[in-house]
């Protein structure tokens, strides 16, 4: 199992830019969610995903839009980038959305700067 | 609202134990959870407590007091791969997490 990817691994955008953050996971997972984390900071909950059609925001969801179409992959849309938006994202997943498994996998992040 | 309080900054040394408090306050809690980060890295699942008590996963414990609001993860004979910020995290309804500022343990020789 590859466990859950992100691409690309860096990104610099101009402001106004949008572009497409990409998650996948391949452990069959029904919960996704979407964090940020900016330096000495804990990771902050942006949008995550109960299941495939799924989504609902979290504690930042300003400016980022989220889908869910399929139970693999969980995009992350930055709709006009913003300089506040630097930061890295972090996708992560986990089995259940409801009893079971607690642990939720963390992809490699994303590390994206706006000028 | 919801907040989680952390400290922000642990030091020890080598083969020591250190206990790293989480105090929270939040709405519909289901449970802590305690993440390890190391510098550049992805968080890394270490332990989740439910229930009141203590919870023992190697070297690795982690405690919760619901009517205190108040867990702990207490780290025993500490190595030098141990250094590394810690988060705890709550987790609320549709497994939400939602995550402290982090510790950052540095472990000396």
């Amino acid at each position: 199992n590859a466990g859950v990817t992100q691409t690309p691994k860096f990104q610099v955008l101009k402001t106004g830019q949008s572009m497409t953050l990409q998650c996948a996971q391949d452990m069959n997972h029904e919960y996704m969610s979407w964090y940020r984390q900016d330096p000495g900071m804990g990771l902050r909950l942006i949008h995550y995903s109960v299941g495939a059609g799924i989504t609902d925001q979290g504690e930042v969801p300003n400016g980022y839009n989220v889908s869910r179409s399929t139970t693999e992959d969980f995009p992350l849309r930055l709709l006009s980038a913003a300089p506040s938006q630097t930061s890295v994202y972090f996708c992560a997943s986990s089995y259940s959305s409801s009893g079971g498994d607690r642990e939720q996998f963390f992809g490699p992040g994303t590390r994206l700067t706006v000028l | 609202g919801q907040s989680l309080e952390q400290p922000s900054e642990v030091t020890a040394v080598e083969g020591a134990i250190v206990q790293i408090n989480c105090t929270y306050q939040t709405s519909g809690f289901y449970g802590l959870s305690w993440y390890q980060q190391h510098d550049g890295g992805a968080p890394t699942f270490l332990s989740y407590n439910a229930l009141d008590g203590l919870e023992e996963t190697g070297r690795f414990s982690s405690f919760l007091s619901r009517s205190d609001s108040y867990g702990y993860l207490l780290l025993q004979e500490l190595q030098m791969k141990d250094s590394a910020s810690y988060f705890c995290a709550v987790r609320r309804k549709a497994d939400k997490l939602i995550f402290g500022t982090g510790t950052r343990l540095q472990v000396f020789p």
